[in-house]
């Protein structure tokens, strides 16, 4: 089945606790990315790779790092996490770029205290 | 830089009748444009997108947009609501002035609540 998983599916953490939100596709997808959805924020874009070994900062790259060193994985890395990181996270992929359709995970939900 | 702007926080429908769910948009070049449906507690699903061409464009579960370039809008509209249709509705769009970007900017959001 073409998916992408993420994990943990739900993780409560405390400030400055070091954490990764693994993300992998088994469509043989070149684009893959990172959102954040807060309530009245809509989704918003954190860090985009168009392929391996190519990333970009989104809207809010602030506190997050990324890596692509395989086509099909795609980690979000919150070296200290603070309390404004909390958050539901999605990760999505695409064929090439974002002008073809995106499939997202099933999200991450994310408490840091 | 580009923006995306849903008016409305919800909309509410009775089941039967068309709905609408506003979208404008704002871009340097011509726009690339999405709409993505997030039902409870799952992960956001693509509906349809604009790219060139028809300014009409049909997509998944009998919902459809219309591109409108003088007003910068993407309206997702449906002839006949189902009560199915009640979730989270996101409008995105991509600069296509910019190749090379993996930019994608979504709007708000908006939901949409179907009553029987």
């Amino acid at each position: 089945e073409a998916q992408v998983t993420q994990n943990p599916r739900y993780l409560i953490t405390v400030t400055g606790k070091k954490l990764t939100v693994t993300c992998s596709q088994n469509m043989n997808h070149e684009y893959m990315s990172w959102y954040r959805q807060d309530p009245g924020l809509g989704l918003r874009q954190i860090y985009y790779s168009m392929n391996v070994e190519v990333t970009d900062k989104g809207d809010v790259p602030e506190g997050y790092k990324v890596s692509r060193k395989e086509k099909r994985n795609f980690p979000l890395i919150l070296e200290s996490p603070s309390p404004n990181q909390t958050s539901l996270y999605f990760c999505a992929s695409s064929w090439r770029h974002p002008v073809y359709e995106q499939y997202f995970g099933p999200g991450t939900r994310l408490t840091v205290t | 830089a580009q923006s995306v702007a849903q008016p409305e926080d919800q909309v509410n429908v009775a089941e039967g009748n068309p709905l609408t769910v506003k979208c404008t948009y704002s871009v340097s070049g011509n726009p690339y444009l999405f709409w993505y449906v997030q039902y409870p507690n799952r992960g956001l699903q693509f509906l349809l997108k604009y790219i060139t061409g028809d300014n009409l464009v049909k997509g998944s579960y009998g919902f459809e947009a219309e591109f409108n370039k003088s007003q910068t809008s993407f309206h997702l509209k449906k002839p006949s609501a189902l009560v199915s249709d009640s979730a989270l509705y996101f409008c995105a769009v991509r600069d296509g002035g910019s190749s090379n970007t993996g930019k994608l900017i979504f709007g708000q959001g908006t939901t949409l609540q179907v009553k029987p």
